[in-house]
């Protein structure tokens, strides 16, 4: 059983463009969550998604940042416009029933 | 609003010493307490989860207990190795909640 899955490790955006961080959760895992690690800071959640589900984004920027988990397909993060502050490691983790949650390598995302 | 600290933030030691991580939290209505190892650019390696009605858990050299009460967990590792040199994370989850809170985590070096 392959484990949570993230594309791409690194990604390199000029500010003002979108971004776009996947996440393939670990097989028979409905529930995804999002959080963010800034540099020298610790992780932050941002979003809680169960398919075609929104349930908590008490952590998302109001702003520019949108997330989404198909019925079909991964979890996708998304980023508009992005700006230098955006810059931090991206992570995602999965879990069968809201139980023990297992984290994904992470997307690392420079914004120039 | 849950907070979470680490103490201490930063740790160097010698090889085979037995060490204490501490983690507290401020809302002790907590469902359960997890324990996570970062090693740089990587992503996060689940150590022990302790649920809110246990005291402690175990595994191998790692030790890990929960004082829901005083809103307290330590991380205990026994005969320290080089390779336990990493960042070492606690995480909250409440009872009404998916999300973990995160505290900003301890950084230790164990040296040869």
């Amino acid at each position: 059983n392959a484990g949570v899955m993230q594309n791409p490790r690194h990604l390199v955006r000029r500010r003002g463009q979108e971004a776009r961080l996947r996440c393939s959760p670990m097989k028979g895992h409905s529930h995804v969550y999002w959080y963010r690690q800034l540099p020298e800071e610790g992780l932050k959640f941002m979003v809680y998604l169960q398919k075609e589900n929104i349930i908590d984004e008490s952590g998302m920027p109001k702003e520019r940042f949108s997330a989404e988990f198909p019925k079909e397909g991964p979890s996708i993060l998304r980023i508009q416009q992005v700006v230098r502050g955006d810059s931090a490691a991206y992570f995602c983790a999965s879990s069968p029933i809201g139980d023990t949650q297992y984290f994904g390598p992470g997307t690392r995302l420079t914004v120039l | 609003k849950q907070e979470v600290t680490q103490i201490p933030a930063a740790l160097s030691v010698p090889e085979g010493e037995n060490l204490v991580l501490n983690c507290s939290f401020t809302d002790s209505a907590i469902y359960n307490l997890q324990w996570f190892r970062q090693d740089p650019g990587k992503g996060l390696t689940s150590l022990l989860l302790i649920q809110s009605s246990q005291r402690e858990q175990t595994s191998g050299r790692l030790n890990a207990s929960l004082d829901k009460s005083s809103g307290r967990s330590t991380l205990y590792i026994a005969a320290s190795q080089p390779g336990d040199s990493a960042t070492y994370l606690c995480a909250v989850r409440r009872g009404d909640t998916d999300k973990l809170i995160f505290g900003t985590g301890t950084r230790l070096q164990v040296f040869p």
